[in-house]
């Protein structure tokens, strides 16, 4: 059974910067896309960023775009969100999770890391 | 972008009873590529139902799902006490993003 775990959250200033790194295991990591996806205090889901399998494709939500990178290092089974310019409304609830394609659901999911944007 | 809007926010059953949740997209979901997930208080949202109706790995069969092109239901048959979370629905029809409804929050009546 796979298994993903996130890691690197943490409180940062309001225009800061923070990478975010969520560590596989259990299935062949370099057969699957990754994304990331968040969940503010209270709220419902939001995705957020997404990276094909051999990481020659990512896409972003439009409000992260040009302030978020996703990339992944298959040779250590690991994928990154390195976050910039942060600002409040970025506080959230970190998840990562898997999906075959991009033509599929998310069916492996991380427990989280928490990024808080505060002064 | 495919807003999807779920119905009801909350829905305040009793243990046994049916669950009727729907999901409605703003344009039709291609190829019914869509999810369901459970999210329970301090958890992880966990895959019930993939490609509008296909139940994911381990998922008791009290769970289904149906619908195509705008209008998706998740029906859970009976309730059980574990059932009461939080319900979600996505779709993935391979064009970014890949929006979630907003949630339907099953609460225990």
């Amino acid at each position: 059974q796979g298994q993903l775990e996130e890691s690197g959250g943490g409180v940062v200033q309001p225009g800061k910067s923070l990478r975010l790194s969520c560590a596989a295991s259990g299935f062949i990591f370099n057969t699957y896309g990754m994304h990331w996806v968040r969940q503010a205090p209270g709220k419902g889901l939001e995705w957020v960023a997404a990276i094909s399998h051999d990481g020659g494709n990512t896409e972003y939500l439009d409000s992260v775009k040009g302030r978020f990178t996703i990339s992944r290092d298959n040779s250590k089974n690991t994928l990154y969100l390195q976050m910039s310019s942060l600002r409040g409304d970025d506080t959230a609830l970190y998840f990562c999770a898997t999906s075959s394609s991009w033509y599929d659901a998310f069916d492996i999911w991380g427990r989280g890391t928490v990024v808080t944007v505060s002064a | 972008e495919i807003v999807l809007t779920q119905s009801p926010g909350t829905l305040s059953l009793s243990p046994g009873e049916r669950a009727t949740l729907s999901c409605r997209a703003s344009q039709s979901v291609r190829n019914s590529y869509l999810a369901w997930y459970q999210q329970r208080p301090g958890q992880a949202p966990r895959l019930l139902i993939y490609d509008a109706s296909s139940r994911a790995t381990g998922i008791p069969d009290r769970f289904s799902g149906s619908g195509s092109g705008t209008d998706f239901t998740l029906t859970i048959s009976r309730l059980e006490p574990e059932d009461f979370a939080v319900y979600y629905c996505q779709q993935y029809d391979g064009s970014p993003p890949f929006t979630f409804g907003q949630g339907t929050k099953l609460e225990i009546k």
